[in-house]
């Protein structure tokens, strides 16, 4: 069984600059959710993806977007880097149901300098 | 009000002594409970769920949960050094179709030796 994998691990952008993100979601999971953790901070959920369709979204502007693919990996692409968009972005994937537990990639550190 | 709210911590206790993690949440709703442990500059890996009223025992852990006070809880029982993490408590519920997991911002365990 392989798990979540994300990528890169570590990337470094200037501000006004365009991203994506990769995440591979661990097999047989057919949901993946994305989330970026400021320092300090709890993860912040910014959508989810079940079925290549976004069925739920948190409070983030439209420049972050994302796909999911027929085999269930993601991108997360956000344009126009703002300097707090630095933070840990991590990758979730799971079986989407209530009582399914998350289970998470390595993250990618994201610095926008 | 902050919808799952922890303290930050530090929560510092000694070797060997019963570490308690307290949590609460603000949407009479939320229906899983679950709780992660994330290292410095690692990701999230999920430690307990808890779905029902009651305590849930899994090794040295033991999760709590009372719906009617909206609190959980989890217990370390014979804290090692290992243990000192942050520990997220994270609360899924229905929303609009989805599975809305929201975390609180992580209690800082530091089991001191």
């Amino acid at each position: 069984e392989t798990g979540v994998t994300q990528s890169p691990t570590h990337l470094i952008k200037t501000r006004g600059q365009q991203v994506t993100l990769r995440c591979s979601s661990q097999s047989g999971h057919n949901t993946v959710s994305w989330y970026q953790q400021a320092l300090g901070q709890g993860p912040q959920f910014i959508f989810q993806y079940y079925r290549e369709e976004e069925n739920g979204r948190g409070n983030f502007p439209p420049r972050f977007s994302g796909l999911q693919f027929p085999n269930y990996s993601s991108e997360l692409n956000v344009n126009a880097l703002e300097l707090d968009d630095s933070a840990l972005y991590l990758c979730a994937s799971s079986f989407g149901g209530l009582d399914s537990p998350l289970h998470f990639g390595n993250g990618t550190r994201l610095t926008v300098t | 009000q902050k919808e799952v709210e922890q303290n930050s911590g530090p929560l510092s206790v000694p070797e060997g002594a019963i570490a308690s993690l307290n949590c609460t949440y603000s949407d009479r709703g939320s229906q899983s409970f679950f709780w992660y442990r994330q290292y410095s500059g690692k990701s999230p890996e999920l430690i307990m769920f808890i779905y029902s009223n009651g305590d849930k025992e899994d090794g040295r852990f033991t999760a709590q949960l009372n719906k009617a006070s909206q609190y959980v809880s989890l217990l370390i029982r014979d804290s090692q050094p290992s243990d000192s993490a942050t520990y997220l408590c994270a609360v899924t519920s229905n929303s609009g179709g989805y599975q809305k997991v929201t975390f609180g911002i992580g209690t800082k365990l530091q089991v001191i030796p």
